[in-house]
């Protein structure tokens, strides 16, 4: 089955960029969008955005000024990083694999694996 | 202030019932966008429980089910379970943000 891991510093300076990949293993790369959701501590989720393999990206419009996705198929991994982070980019950063596609386009809008998580703290 | 709003907590005794509410809008339940359920229990990942409002993912218990009616959208859980404590998400698509939106999550007591 799919599994995802999220990798990157856990500690950044505020006004600094967040930088996070997520390695697919046991699936392939090429079969889904793949997305980007945060958590902060005690709170619920929020959506970032989302990759295709072709580089197809939709991102959450709060978000949207300062997020960037990109994609390394022969790698097997996608990415994220957020500029000028501040202490309420801190959360615990999850990827996943959704939406499901056909023919490159989003065709059902949930999330069926997902990362361990990892947390993220936006502090001096 | 979630685009998808559900209680915040319910609470229920083992062998019991308990419904989660989750109500949306004209851009997005009520626009027939499915909604898709998680469990998550404190210090780990979401599990995907339900989707496309009423299918189970493979290897959920036929105790969880989904429904969807006009802007809301509930998940029940019957013969409630000690190991159904947790937190539980509604998520769907909302055509004016063009994007994804979750609920604000409910946290499940088992008494």
């Amino acid at each position: 089955q799919v599994q995802l891991q999220e990798s990157g510093p856990g500690l950044v300076k505020p006004s600094e960029t967040l930088s996070l990949t997520c390695t697919v293993s046991a699936g392939s790369i090429r079969s889904s969008y793949w997305s980007w959701i945060r958590q902060p501590p005690g709170k619920g989720l929020e959506w970032i955005g989302y990759i295709h393999y072709s580089g197809t990206t939709n991102y959450n419009p709060s978000l949207r000024s300062r997020v960037t996705m990109s994609v390394d198929t022969s790698k097997k991994q996608f990415s994220l990083t957020l500029k000028s982070g501040t202490a309420a980019d801190t959360a615990v950063y999850y990827c996943a694999r959704g939406p499901e596609e056909y023919n490159g386009d989003p065709i059902a809008f949930y999330f069926d694996y997902w990362g361990q998580g990892t947390l993220v703290t936006v502090s001096s | 202030q979630s685009v998808l709003t559900q209680p915040p907590s319910v609470s229920g005794a083992p062998g019991q019932r308990v419904t989660i509410s989750c109500t949306g809008s004209s851009s997005n339940i009520g626009a027939s966008y499915d909604v898709h359920w998680y469990q998550q229990i404190p210090g780990t990942a979401p599990k995907f429980l339900i989707y496309g409002n009423n299918n189970r993912r493979s290897g959920v218990p036929e105790r969880f089910s989904g429904s969807r009616s006009a802007t809301s959208a509930s998940l029940a859980i019957t013969g409630l379970q000690a190991e159904d404590e947790a937190d539980y998400y509604c998520q769907s698509y909302d055509s004016s943000l063009s994007g994804v939106v979750f609920g604000g999550g409910t946290k499940l007591t088992v008494l």
